[in-house]
């Protein structure tokens, strides 16, 4: 149990062209759901949270127009990149939680997106 | 200030040659603790939480235990398929569930 899935798991995308990258949990309701960020070689930073049916946090330094994040029901979020460049690629993955879990989040096998 | 610092950052062992993994917390009330092995390209994967001092959890060759400053991810007689990258993570007992992460201790297990 406990199954988060991402998609896609690898997106090429020109300059200025938005991108959405969805986040769902298989097996379970997802009260709370994260992204995070990833650096080659460097630990996760946490973008923002969100609740379903509520507007995400999103953490300081993280644009809110350039990452909108929807969580419209409880298995699933999506995280949509406006007008990508080419520092905006990187590696993107979300978990996903619940108060019956224990609040322990379950990640997804992440996003790997690269701007041309 | 919240903060995680694991130990070490990298660590080389022998097949079979048994060590500990170190992440070392201070936070202000915690409700858990967290630890994940990430494979490169891949999300993490959920191993063990661990609520109060005192508690120990067992996974196959792993094993972590939470104290009041730290926490230890023992690995007994490691596998070349253990090599991953650890990553410890500590959640308050206030405010916001999000995660405070270490930065991971890459661990390479040669055959």
């Amino acid at each position: 149990g406990a199954v988060v899935s991402q998609h896609p798991s690898w997106v090429i995308c020109k300059s200025g062209t938005s991108v959405k990258i969805e986040c769902r949990s298989l097996d379970f309701q997802a009260t709370t759901m994260f992204w995070y960020r990833q650096f080659p070689k460097q630990s996760l930073m946490l973008m923002a949270t969100s609740n379903e049916g509520s507007k995400a946090t999103y953490e300081q330094g993280v644009e809110k127009d350039k990452f909108l994040i929807n969580h419209a029901s409880l298995t699933l979020s999506t995280l949509t990149v406006t007008s990508a460049h080419p520092e905006d690629s990187s590696f993107y993955i979300c978990s996903a939680s619940s108060s019956g879990r224990g609040d322990t989040q379950y990640f997804g096998p992440g996003t790997r997106l690269t701007v041309l | 200030e919240d903060q995680v610092t694991q130990s070490p950052e990298a660590l080389r062992l022998q097949e079979g040659e048994s060590s500990s993994l170190n992440c070392s917390y201070t936070v202000s009330g915690l409700r858990g603790l967290f630890w994940y092995r990430q494979d490169p390209g891949k999300g993490p994967e959920f191993l063990f939480t661990l609520y109060s001092a005192g508690e120990e959890k067992e996974k196959e060759r792993l094993k972590a235990t939470l104290t009041k400053k730290e926490s230890f991810l023992h690995i007994t007689a490691p596998k070349p398929e253990d090599s991953a990258t650890y990553l410890c993570a500590v959640q308050r007992s206030s405010g916001t569930y999000k995660y405070i992460f270490g930065t991971g201790t890459r661990l390479k297990v040669l055959a």
